[in-house]
């Protein structure tokens, strides 16, 4: 069975421009959520999606959004991208909220 | 506000030796506790979980943490490492299991020395 897989596994913008990253959950998941994990820091929430809705996003500004599509996959999208977006963006997905999560592999976006 | 402090950002230690590594969190209510690790390239992977009961939890690879509540700690060890067991270990800690509420330690690299 296939696990949770992200595109691309790496993307560089330059400043000002948009990035657009994509997950695929396990087969059956119906939640997903999305990470940064800056260098050196731990891994701070993004967004949750669950059945196509936004549920919660974390503390980040509103350039940082995303949508869930009717087969589950998601997609983050990062508007005007700064140099700080720099980092690890992981998606993981669960049957239900808590439930165990599995991750994918990661989108590492670098902003030049 | 809860957080996670994890005490090393490296921890170096030869094969087949023990380790530890260190997890401390802050929370005014009682907790449920998580160790991820993230191999090389890789996405994270559960490695164990206290939700309740015993506070000696067992998990794969043969890690275990101990929850300990008057200390606040939930550390992780191994009796013997192995090579493969070199990776990124972090510990999350979250008051209602839910996902998107785990707050992450900032992570543990684990060297393994041959």
């Amino acid at each position: 069975e296939a696990g949770v897989t992200q595109s691309p596994t790496h993307l560089i913008k330059t400043r000002g421009q948009q990035a657009t990253l994509r997950c695929s959950p396990i087969s059956g998941h119906t939640s997903v959520y999305w990470y940064q994990q800056a260098l050196g820091l731990g891994l701070q929430f993004l967004l949750w999606y669950d059945e196509g809705e936004e549920r919660n996003r974390g503390n980040f500004p509103p350039r940082f959004s995303g949508r869930q599509f009717p087969n589950y996959s998601s997609e983050l999208n990062v508007n005007a991208l700064e140099l700080e977006d720099s980092a690890l963006y992981l998606c993981a997905s669960s049957l239900q909220e808590n439930t165990e999560a599995f991750f994918g592999q990661g989108t590492r976006l670098t902003v030049v | 506000a809860q957080s996670v402090t994890q005490l090393d950002s490296q921890v170096p230690v030869f094969e087949e030796a023990p380790v530890e590594l260190r997890c401390n969190y802050s929370s005014s209510v009682s907790v449920y506790l998580f160790w991820y690790v993230q191999y090389p390239n890789q996405g994270l992977q559960l490695l164990l979980k206290y939700l309740s009961g015993s506070t000696l939890v067992k998990g794969i690879n043969g890690f275990e943490a101990e929850f300990n509540k008057s200390q606040t700690s939930f550390h992780l060890r191994k009796p013997s490492v192995h090579i493969s067991d070199t990776a990124e270990y972090f510990c999350a800690v979250s008051d209602t299991g839910s996902n998107y509420q785990l707050i992450w330690g900032a992570g543990t690299k684990l060297i393994i020395k041959p």
